[in-house]
């Protein structure tokens, strides 16, 4: 069973560019979540997909966007980037409903 | 609002005796309680979770959680602690909603384990 990996590790960006991180969810998963962690914080919940739909958001601007393929693998795109966006992005995978969320290793995004 | 805290930032404990780490909730109706660790350069590793039923859960690496309702707390626990365990922890909570089962972290309990 393949666990949920993401691409890249590290992203150095620099203000006002756009950047795409990619997720790929834990076989049979069908749900994905995404998560934004600040230096020294919990994670914060941005948005969930299920089933290609987005599922429900957290409190972060329409800069951050995101993406549910076929195959339940997702992207999340962040527009006009800001310095206080770098943080350590993770990806979770989970099954219907309230199962466990399994996170991905995270990419670490560095805004100058 | 619905927040998660954990009120140590850092937990110091020596190699072979019990280790608790706090975890409390404000979150309404029932909602389901995990913990994670976080080992550097890593993502979130499961540890546990908590759904209904016995109060204390066991979960991997002789980590276990005792849930108190009344006190609305969710703290891990582990009987003997090793060097290994030395990571940060964290507590969330998915609170019972229709469609979303998102996430509140707490801010997290750097444990670390003295030889």
């Amino acid at each position: 069973e393949t666990g949920v990996t993401q691409s890249p590790t590290h992203l150095i960006k620099t203000r006002g560019q756009q950047v795409t991180l990619r997720c790929s969810s834990q076989s049979g998963h069908n749900t994905v979540s995404w998560y934004q962690q600040a230096l020294g914080q919990g994670p914060q919940f941005i948005f969930q997909y299920y089933r290609e739909e987005e599922n429900g958001r957290g409190n972060f601007p329409p800069r951050f966007s995101g993406l549910q393929f076929p195959n339940y693998s997702s992207e999340l795109n962040v527009n006009a980037l800001e310095l206080d966006d770098s943080a350590l992005y993770l990806c979770a995978s989970s099954l219907d409903g309230p199962d466990t969320q399994y996170f991905g290793p995270g990419t670490r995004l560095t805004v100058l | 609002a619905q927040s998660v805290a954990q009120p140590e930032d850092q937990v110091n404990v020596a190699e072979g005796n019990p280790l608790t780490v706090k975890c409390t909730y404000s979150v309404s109706g029932n909602p389901y309680l995990f913990w994670y660790v976080q080992y550097p350069n890593r993502g979130l590793q499961f540890l546990l979770k908590y759904i209904t039923g016995d109060n204390l859960v066991k979960g991997s690496y002789g980590f276990e959680a005792e849930f108190n309702k009344s006190q609305t707390s969710f703290h891990l626990k582990k009987p003997s602690a090793l060097v290994s365990d030395s990571a940060l922890y964290f507590c969330a909570v998915s609170p019972p909603t229709s469609g979303t089962y998102k996430y509140i972290f707490g801010t997290g309990t750097r444990l670390k384990v003295l030889a």
